[in-house]
């Protein structure tokens, strides 16, 4: 299985309304999961079984999807979000990543 | 708390040998698999390697199978990857975490990530 994000890049300010698409090469159903990563930091897991928050990630994220396309939504980006942003398939093994989608500062 | 703590990174010339250690608390440890994801200067991630609770079940990625062996002691609640044969692609900062399973309306949702430690980087250079 192979997951494409989209885009690879995205510049944006402080407010916007986010959206970072993730496609599958099969269907995955809902077996998906999102992280962040800042510079220098580890990935924290922000969403999984496609559409779940994370207990401590704040409501502003969100994700949807099923299938083969998945988006994960910041409905007002904050400072803090701006980071890189990793889908990955819990369908089958082994687990894949997304090739990541880099958030900044407009 | 549930922490992560990798060690054992470090400069090694091709086709040396590297173990790296992680050092888990704060929850069942012998209840998770445990996984290794690895991130390329500069790249994305790529699992490595996972070991069941128990032990007894251990997977590769296919480029590093036949030259890593992950291993565990859950007395001591650590989880080690013996990295043997290593080549200049080996290059990353490796990452231990802990493998998590949700299951809900009847469908369990797995090997997903939560949490990492900080990392340990593995430089594979002469």
């Amino acid at each position: 299985i192979q997951l494409t994000q989209s885009p690879s890049f995205l510049s944006a300010s402080v407010g916007d309304r986010v959206t970072i698409t993730c496609r599958a090469s099969q269907d995955i159903k809902y077996f998906l999961a999102w992280y962040q990563q800042k510079p220098g930091k580890a990935p924290k897991v922000l969403i999984y079984a496609a559409s779940i928050l994370q207990s401590g990630v704040p409501s502003r994220f969100s994700g949807s999807g099923s299938g083969t396309e998945f988006t994960l939504t910041i409905t007002s980006l904050q400072p803090e979000d701006f980071a890189t942003y990793y889908c990955q398939q819990l369908n089958s093994f082994p687990p894949v990543f997304g090739g990541g989608t880099k958030v900044e500062i407009k | 708390e549930v922490q992560i703590l990798e060690s054992g990174g470090g400069l090694v010339q091709p086709g040396g040998s590297l173990r790296l250690s992680c050092e888990a608390s704060g929850f069942i440890f012998g209840s998770f698999t445990m996984a290794w994801v690895r991130q390329a200067p500069g790249k994305g991630l790529e699992w490595v390697s996972a070991i069941s609770g128990s032990g007894d079940g251990t997977y590769y990625a296919d480029s590093v199978k036949g030259r890593f062996t992950i291993s565990r002691d859950n007395s001591k609640e650590m989880v080690y990857l013996q990295m043997n044969s290593l080549r200049g692609e080996d290059t990353a900062v490796y990452y231990c975490a802990r493998d998590k399973i949700y299951c809900g309306g009847g469908t369990c949702y797995e090997h997903w990530f939560d949490p990492w430690g900080q990392g340990t980087l593995v430089t594979v250079s002469s």
